[in-house]
């Protein structure tokens, strides 16, 4: 298993531009999240998703838009890049059930991606 | 609001030292509680969780970590650190069996020779 994977692993954009991240799980797991994480602030919740066609916003969603059509894919929009929207991004997925949530606390992180926006 | 506080943002130790990082959060209601961990230029991992029974919960690689309801903590612990275990380590909580855990903003843990 590849586990979470996230491309690309370092991006510079410039003000406006637009761009996707991708992360894709081969774990079969129905929970899948994007968090940013930036220096000395931990990491703060973008947007998740709890199986496919269902998303919903984390603490932060500002700015981004997500989708999920499969299980594996979880691509996370950045539209109109922003200085604010530098840091690191972090995908990560877990497994959960109706009946037990508390698989899914155990989130798998992938490599996560750097970008710059100047 | 809910919210985890991790007090120090840095902890220098020496090696073979103990270590004890904490962990606050702000609420007694019904919560589970994980550290998690990131070696350099990697995403997190799982170190250890509290989800019910035994208040005190142990990793593999020698942490544990004891939850304290009285005084809402979840402090990390670990006898005798090793060069290795230089790394961030977050707090994170799920209260009220929510879907989403909140992570704390972590503690960098120096290993000094």
């Amino acid at each position: 298993n590849a586990g979470v994977t996230q491309t690309p692993k370092f991006r510079i954009l410039k003000i406006g531009q637009s761009m996707t991240l991708q992360c894709t799980q081969d774990m079969n797991h129905n929970y899948m999240y994007w968090y940013r994480q930036d220096p000395g602030m931990g990491l703060k919740l973008i947007y998740y998703s709890v199986g496919a066609g269902i998303t919903d916003k984390g603490e932060v969603p500002n700015g981004y838009n997500v989708s999920r059509s499969t299980t594996e894919d979880f691509p996370l929009r950045l539209e109109l890049a922003a200085p604010s929207q530098t840091s690191v991004y972090f995908c990560a997925s877990s497994y959960g059930t109706e009946w037990d949530r508390t698989q899914s606390y155990e989130q798998y992180f992938g490599p996560g991606t750097r970008l710059t926006v100047t | 609001a809910q919210s985890v506080t991790q007090l120090d943002s840095q902890v220098p130790v020496f090696e073979e030292a103990p270590v004890e990082l904490r962990c606050n959060y702000s609420s007694s209601v019904s919560v589970y509680l994980f550290w998690y961990v990131q070696y350099p230029n990697q995403g997190l991992q799982l170190l250890l969780k509290y989800l019910s029974g035994s208040t005190l919960v142990k990793s593999i690689n020698g942490f544990e970590a004891e939850f304290n309801k009285s005084q809402t903590s979840f402090h990390l612990r670990k006898p005798s650190v090793h060069i290795s275990d230089t790394a961030e380590y977050f707090c994170a909580v799920s209260f009220n069996r929510d879907d989403k855990i909140i992570f704390g903003k972590g503690t960098r843990l120096h290993i000094l020779p």
